[in-house]
């Protein structure tokens, strides 16, 4: 266990629409990080929040947006859902935001879009 | 851009044994981390080690260690000993000292057999 939790496990939703994935990061990190894994793309990073600030941004599309708020907690909203947005999303936290910080990993959220 | 890349797709070995996993990648910097974490069926992201490009000597953790050659831009894993919970997805990723964008290769599925 990383200590790092995502919620939910599993979520199945429908073309369209709108989801909000959570992240509550280990005990005394201040920087997250989401990640995409799909078949076709593999893993990719989305975004990095450095307590409440946006720090670096990789393939995250237009219709995604993130925040994360002062108890450091994380969420990643999903819009407009597409077939292909079904993936697993990952969450990871550091303790700072320096490249040399080990990314650990919470157990990721499985999206299924119908 | 980095890229890593993982030239075995699969790979298998008999419990006990000894395995090594192949990692290249491509870069322009000389400040930079290496990682390899592994994806077990639960698909939870485990890191397994860590290698810092400035330091000469190699990692290791228990039964895995790197062979990291900074010269030919190569960072393999080593596993001694192979257990039946090695069975996993393993993955190479780069980070840039320069930025905090973790960067995966494509994975190597590795099976242990009895």
């Amino acid at each position: 266990d990383s200590g790092v939790t995502q919620t939910p496990k599993h979520l199945i939703t429908a073309t369209g629409q709108r989801v909000t994935l959570r992240c509550s990061p280990r005990s005394g990190d201040l920087s997250v990080y989401w990640y995409q894994q799909s078949l076709d793309q593999g893993l990719q990073f989305l975004i990095q929040y450095y307590n409440g600030e946006e720090r670096a941004k990789g393939n995250i599309l237009e219709r995604f947006s993130a925040q994360q708020f002062p108890d450091l907690h994380s969420e990643l909203n999903l819009s407009s859902l597409e077939l292909g947005d079904s993936a697993l999303y990952f969450c990871a936290s550091s303790v700072v935001a320096g490249a040399q910080e080990t990314q650990y990993f919470g157990p990721g959220t499985r999206l299924l879009v119908l | 851009a980095q890229t890593v890349t993982q030239s075995q797709p699969e790979m298998s070995v008999q419990e006990a044994e000894t395995v090594t996993l192949s990692c290249t990648y491509d870069t322009s910097e000389n400040n930079y981390y290496l990682f390899w974490y592994k994806q077990p069926p639960s698909r939870q992201m485990i890191l397994v080690i860590r290698q810092e490009a400035y330091k000469q000597q190699n990692a290791t953790e228990n039964r895995f260690s790197v062979n990291f050659q900074k010269a030919a831009k190569s960072f393999s894993l080593k596993i001694s000993d192979s257990q039946l919970g090695d069975t996993a997805m393993y993955f190479c990723a780069f980070l840039p000292g320069s930025n905090y964008k973790l960067t995966f290769g494509k994975g190597t599925l590795l099976t242990v057999n009895p």
